[in-house]
C-alpha cells in the first residue's frame, strides 16, 4: 500500500500566522494534488505538481514538490479565518488514473 | 457550485433498510467515481465508472452496490448496512480517467449516511 503521511494532523493559529504542513510517501509519486475541503463541502483542488523541485504560488499559498517526488509541502503566508478547513494531498497510481489520499491536516485560523 | 450535484444530502437509515445515494454531473465528464470519507480514515476510493463502465472496485463489500446508467449519472445503491458504514459519500468527475495535470477532479458536496 502506498500510504501518503501528513503532518501534523491538527493545526491551530491566529490570524496573521504562517503555517506549513507536510506530505511525505516512501515512494515516488507520478503527479501529487493539493485539496482544500471546507466543512459541508467536498474537496476543491489547489494544484497539481508533476515535477521534482516544482514550486506553485496560488495568493498566499505556496506549495513545493520535494526533489525526489517523495514529498511535498504547502505554506500559508498571512493565513486568514477563511484558509479553515481540511488540507488534503492525494498521489496519483503508477497508471495515472486512480488518487490516494492522505489522512489530511485540520487547520483552524482564529480571528 | 462543482456541477457535481448529490441527493440526498443527509440520510438516517436502520440496518435493514435498503436506501440508494445519487449523483448527477453537469460538466460533461466520462470518469465518476465513489468516494468514502469517515472521521478515522483517510479519503477512500470505492468505484470507478469510466465511459459508464466500472474500472475499479476497491475491495468494497457487496452490501454497496454502484450503478451507472450513463455518463452523466452514478447511483450507490445500499442494503443491510453496518454502523460502521457511517460516513460521508463523496461523489466526484473528471473529464478523464487520468490524475495527470489539466485532469481537473470535481467532487460532490458529499451525502451524510448515519446508519442505525
Amino acid at each position: 500500500t502506498q500510504l501518503l503521511e501528513q503532518s501534523p494532523q491538527f493545526l491551530s493559529i491566529q490570524e496573521g500566522e504562517n503555517l506549513t504542513v507536510y506530505c511525505n510517501s516512501s515512494s515516488v509519486f507520478s503527479s501529487l494534488q493539493w485539496y482544500r475541503q471546507e466543512p459541508g463541502e467536498g474537496p476543491v483542488l489547489l494544484v497539481t505538481v508533476v515535477t521534482g523541485g516544482e514550486v506553485k504560488k496560488l495568493k498566499r499559498l505556496t506549495f513545493q514538490f520535494g526533489d525526489a517526488r517523495k514529498d511535498s509541502s504547502l505554506h500559508i503566508t498571512a493565513a486568514q479565518p477563511g484558509d479553515t478547513g481540511l488540507y488534503l494531498c492525494a498521489r496519483g497510481n503508477n497508471a495515472g488514473n486512480m488518487l490516494t489520499f492522505g489522512g489530511g491536516t485540520r487547520l483552524m485560523v482564529k480571528p | 457550485e462543482t456541477g457535481v450535484t448529490q441527493t440526498p444530502r443527509h440520510l438516517v437509515m436502520g440496518m435493514t433498510n435498503k436506501k440508494s445515494l445519487k449523483c448527477e454531473q453537469h460538466l460533461g465528464h466520462n470518469a465518476m467515481y465513489w468516494y468514502k470519507q469517515s472521521a478515522k480514515k483517510p479519503l477512500e476510493l470505492m468505484f470507478v465508472y469510466n465511459f459508464k463502465e466500472q474500472t475499479e472496485n476497491n475491495s468494497v463489500p457487496s452490501r454497496f452496490s454502484p450503478e451507472c446508467p450513463n455518463s452523466s449519472h452514478l447511483f450507490l445503491h445500499l442494503h443491510t448496512l453496518q454502523p460502521e458504514d457511517s460516513a460521508l459519500y463523496l461523489c466526484a468527475s473528471s473529464p478523464l480517467l487520468s490524475t495527470f495535470s489539466g485532469n481537473t477532479i470535481y467532487f460532490g458536496e458529499g451525502s451524510w449516511l448515519t446508519v442505525v
